[in-house]
């Protein structure tokens, strides 16, 4: 198992670009989330979804999108890039939880918007 | 509206040291409580968990943790730090047993570990 995977690693954008954060799990998990680390802040919830074709909100949406096609990719797009949302990017997984269940948690990407 | 604090930013402990971080939460149901940790440019590993039963909990690398539900505390426990244990923690607090996707964090400890 390759576990969560996230692209790219590092990205540098210009203010008003728009891209797309990838996000892949291989352990067919149910519950896959975005959050983004901001220095003093912790982890802030940004969208998560409970399974293919259900997606919500979280603590910090405004500027971003998702979708759920499939069980192992959930995708975050930004629109239009603002210098506030210069952060590091953490996608997370998990199944139903239990006594032996776990979330696992990608590499993360760091983004920079100039 | 739940929260969670962690009321030390950073905490200084030497190699060999008992180690307590401190995590308190504010939520109207019980909890779900979790503890984090991350190394430099790595992601979050899940230490511990404790969804309800016994109130103290065991969890990887040596780390414990015990809840207190009478002063709203989830604190992380280790006895012998190692030089690895330097890193970053989080305490965490979710809703339901399978709130994976809804965490609500605290800002972190940072810790150091002192030869």
């Amino acid at each position: 198992n390759a576990g969560v995977t996230q692209t790219p690693k590092f990205q540098v954008l210009k203010t008003g670009q728009s891209m797309t954060l990838q996000c892949a799990q291989d352990m067919n998990h149910e519950y896959m989330s975005w959050y983004r680390q901001d220095p003093g802040m912790g982890l802030r919830l940004i969208h998560y979804s409970v399974g293919a074709g259900i997606t919500d909100q979280g603590e910090v949406p405004n500027g971003y999108n998702v979708s759920r096609s499939t069980t192992e990719d959930f995708p975050l797009r930004l629109l239009s890039a603002a210098p506030s949302q210069t952060s590091v990017y953490f996608c997370a997984s998990g199944g139903v939880a239990g006594a032996e269940e776990t979330q696992y948690f990608g590499p993360g990407t760091r983004l920079l918007v100039l | 509206a739940q929260s969670v604090t962690q009321p030390d930013i950073h905490i200084t402990v030497s190699e060999g040291a008992s180690l307590e971080l401190r995590c308190n939460y504010s939520y109207g149901a019980t909890p779900y409580l979790f503890w984090y940790v991350q190394s430099p440019g790595q992601g979050l590993q899940l230490l511990l968990k404790y969804f309800s039963g016994d109130t103290l909990v065991q969890g990887i690398k040596g780390f414990e943790a015990e809840f207190k539900r009478s002063q709203s505390s989830f604190n992380l426990r280790k006895p012998s730090v190692h030089w690895s244990d330097a890193a970053e923690y989080f305490c965490a607090v979710g809703a339901t047993a399978d709130s994976w996707g809804k965490l609500q964090f605290g800002a972190g400890t940072q810790v150091v570990v002192t030869p």
